[in-house]
């Protein structure tokens, strides 16, 4: 079947705009996982939802981010008052439930001028 | 705090020679680690995880190790060809509950034929 798809694919917003990122995970994964790779800071884990339970958002940098997951399947995410710093490539993996392989969409990047 | 290392953080090689890429952590109390590929403006494709449990993984010309005790993982990958192209990742997982993933840096690899 489809893998995990993502979109946009690019996204070039002015410093102080919103943008929403897409991802559609594997269907039938119950987990979903967002990331973001920046030059200088590597691969950070952002946000993690696994059905019903409430989302680990442990690694979200700031309030600006949020994110939703609807009917367990397509989740955005959000970031409010964009900065230059939020410039990098975020990326979405699910999972099934108990399995260990994420499996990775091809990413958005992001870009705030 | 887990902090992952990859080191080299690029390294160039003639075609038909082996690789040999190094991964550190610094919590060893981990319940996996996966070694990814990731191609120029693509996602993440996993290659071999690794259980806490075991000590190696195999699969065609890749070859991966744990030894969690010194914090250390390293991947080989035999007879290398200029497809082998690419950063490679290394990633732990903390925890049974919970899947998010700690990366490293990646080592970025040119195989010239």
């Amino acid at each position: 079947g489809a893998g995990v798809s993502q979109s946009p694919s690019n996204k070039v917003t002015e410093k102080g705009k919103d943008v929403e990122l897409r991802c559609d995970p594997i269907s039938g994964h119950t987990a979903l996982y967002w990331y973001r790779q920046s030059l200088g800071q590597g691969l950070e884990f952002l946000i993690y939802f696994q059905g019903n339970s409430a989302p680990d958002k442990s690694g979200l940098p700031s309030d600006r981010f949020s994110a939703e997951r609807t009917g367990g399947s397509v989740s955005t995410l959000t970031i409010q008052r964009t900065q230059q710093e939020d410039s990098a490539v975020y990326l979405c993996a699910s999972s099934f439930l108990g399995a260990d392989t994420q499996y990775f969409g091809p990413g958005t990047r992001l870009t705030v001028l | 705090k887990q902090e992952v290392t990859q080191i080299p953080a690029a390294l160039s090689v003639p075609e038909g020679e082996n690789l040999v890429l190094n991964c550190s952590f610094t919590d060893s109390a981990i319940y996996n680690l996966q070694w990814f590929r990731q191609d120029p403006g693509k996602g993440l494709t996993s290659l071999l995880l690794i259980q806490s449990s075991q000590r190696e993984q195999t699969s065609g010309r890749l070859n991966a190790s744990l030894d969690k005790s010194s914090g250390r993982s390293t991947l080989y990958i035999a007879a290398s060809q200029p497809g082998d192209s690419a950063t490679y990742l290394c990633a732990v997982r903390q925890g049974a509950a919970g899947n998010k993933l700690t990366f490293g840096g990646g080592t970025r690899v040119l195989v010239k034929p």
